[in-house]
């Protein structure tokens, strides 16, 4: 069973607040992950990072940032929340071979 | 990224009956995964296939890495109303790469 956690789990807020999404893991993975997934959608990949310091956009254009200053951290950081960053937030990491992916149980936005 | 064609959509079924979904790519893959995800949590992995050819079950769930390294298949047998939620295949080219996903096969399981 994979240990990834996500906080919170359900954000609601109104628009212009800058928000943060926690995400951690304990399983030592260097390599971790952001994607966005509407209702009923396929997951989109946001932002990734390969170990401490690196962090890289991924193929769906996201207005949030990301940081990785601890192995275990991996949180994204929303400026000024609009209505359009309404989506459901998921963390996945990986070891260093990055065959198999583990996601957390991801965070619901509500932007209003 | 690589587009995943998964299918079927959608899919209603009663319980007992056995299920099969698919999935293709256009590009050859190294590593297919699949995933199922229940409303509102993240999608918990089902099975993992690495080698070309390779058949891995677990449970009632069996799923085969297709030969031409371009498909996948997952099968459920004698289906129980648990098993409702979307099923994502997902692969990837390369190791570490950020994951291709499907847009999902949601299950619908009467009693």
């Amino acid at each position: 069973e994979a240990d990834i956690y996500q906080t919170p789990r359900y954000l609601v807020i109104g628009t212009g607040k800058k928000i943060t999404l926690e995400c951690s893991q304990t399983m030592g993975h260097d390599k971790m992950y952001w994607y966005q997934q509407d209702p009923g959608m396929e997951l989109h990949l946001i932002h990734y990072s390969y170990g401490v310091n690196s962090t890289e956009k991924g193929d769906l254009s996201s207005e949030s940032t990301v940081s990785r200053i601890r192995t275990e951290h991996f949180p994204l950081t929303l400026e000024s929340a609009r209505p359009s960053h309404t989506s459901q937030y998921l963390c996945a990491s990986s070891d260093l071979a990055g065959e198999t992916q583990y996601f957390g149980p991801g965070t619901r936005l509500l932007v209003l | 990224g690589q587009q995943l064609n998964q299918s079927p959509q959608s899919m209603f079924i009663q319980e007992g009956e056995d299920v099969s979904m698919n999935c293709t790519s256009s590009s050859i893959f190294n590593t297919w995964l699949w995933y199922k995800q229940d409303p509102g949590e993240g999608p918990v992995l089902l099975i993992a296939l690495y080698k070309a050819g390779e058949l891995t079950s677990n449970g009632r769930l069996t799923a085969q890495f297709g030969i031409t390294r371009k498909d996948s298949f997952l099968n459920i047998s004698a289906s129980i109303p648990s098993d409702v939620g979307i099923y994502f295949c997902a692969g990837h080219q390369n190791p570490g790469y950020a994951l291709n996903f499907g847009k999902g096969t949601s299950l619908l399981v009467t009693p």
